[in-house]
């Protein structure tokens, strides 16, 4: 199985905030990462797919980057409804995997 | 607009088996892969598996051994059964779509809560 592992596994920010949030995968999936956020009592909603896509509806301010093993979600300026928990998943193989999370609080 | 509803008891008990099953409106079922991911209280998500409209199946090589999955397009249904259930396997069960290339999850039903107990 490939291991994806997340970081940091929380963090404090502040509304306006740029926020980074990292996916290491233990080899190689090249671009077949996607990133979920999540809201607690909801079902995940994708944000970003192949690494780098903006899924439809989804505001610019969200972007996604890497290959390989190393892949990077970044908010570019944090809005009170931003505040939730993201996941990383890789799909290049089965079983699909996902981080275990990064939960982003209110500073 | 695609809509998944996942059904089945709340509560099953230990050693028994866990049944669930999501019907799909809204769409077509066939030629897609639809999967079943399930999330512990205050843990990440774990992947079950996934099953496609001809009946192929990938397992969680860590549930392998305990899990089924069918579908049933005439009903628009595909199901989930996990057996000798523990009470590590209490959890929101949700099923979803996964689409194209990049195995992209968009479409979820809400999640249904199972806890293993007697």
């Amino acid at each position: 199985d490939i291991q994806m592992t997340q970081s940091p596994s929380s963090l404090s920010a502040s509304v306006g905030d740029r926020v980074s949030i990292t996916c290491r995968a233990s080899q190689s999936i090249n671009n077949y990462l996607n990133w979920y956020q999540q809201n607690p009592g909801k079902a995940p909603k994708l944000l970003i797919y192949a690494a780098s896509n903006l899924q439809s509806g989804v505001p610019s301010r969200f972007s996604g980057s890497g290959f390989g093993t190393d892949f990077t979600l970044t908010i570019s300026s944090l809005q009170p409804e931003d505040f939730a928990t993201y996941s990383c998943q890789q799909t290049y193989s089965t079983p699909r995997t996902f981080g275990q999370g990064t939960k982003v609080e209110i500073k | 607009q695609v809509q998944l509803q996942e059904s089945g008891p709340g509560l099953v008990k230990p050693s028994e088996t866990l049944s669930l099953t999501c019907t799909v409106s809204g769409g077509s079922i066939i030629n897609y892969y639809w999967g079943w991911i399930r999330q512990p209280a205050g843990k990440g998500l774990e992947w079950i598996g996934r099953i496609n409209t001809s009946g192929s199946t990938n397992y969680n090589p860590s549930l392998k051994s305990r899990v089924t999955m069918s579908v049933d397009t005439s009903k628009s249904q595909f199901s989930l059964k996990l057996s000798s259930v523990t009470a590590a396997d209490t959890a929101i069960y949700y099923c979803a779509r996964e689409n194209g290339d990049y195995g992209l999850y968009v479409y979820w039903g809400q999640g249904t809560l199972v806890t293993v107990s007697s």
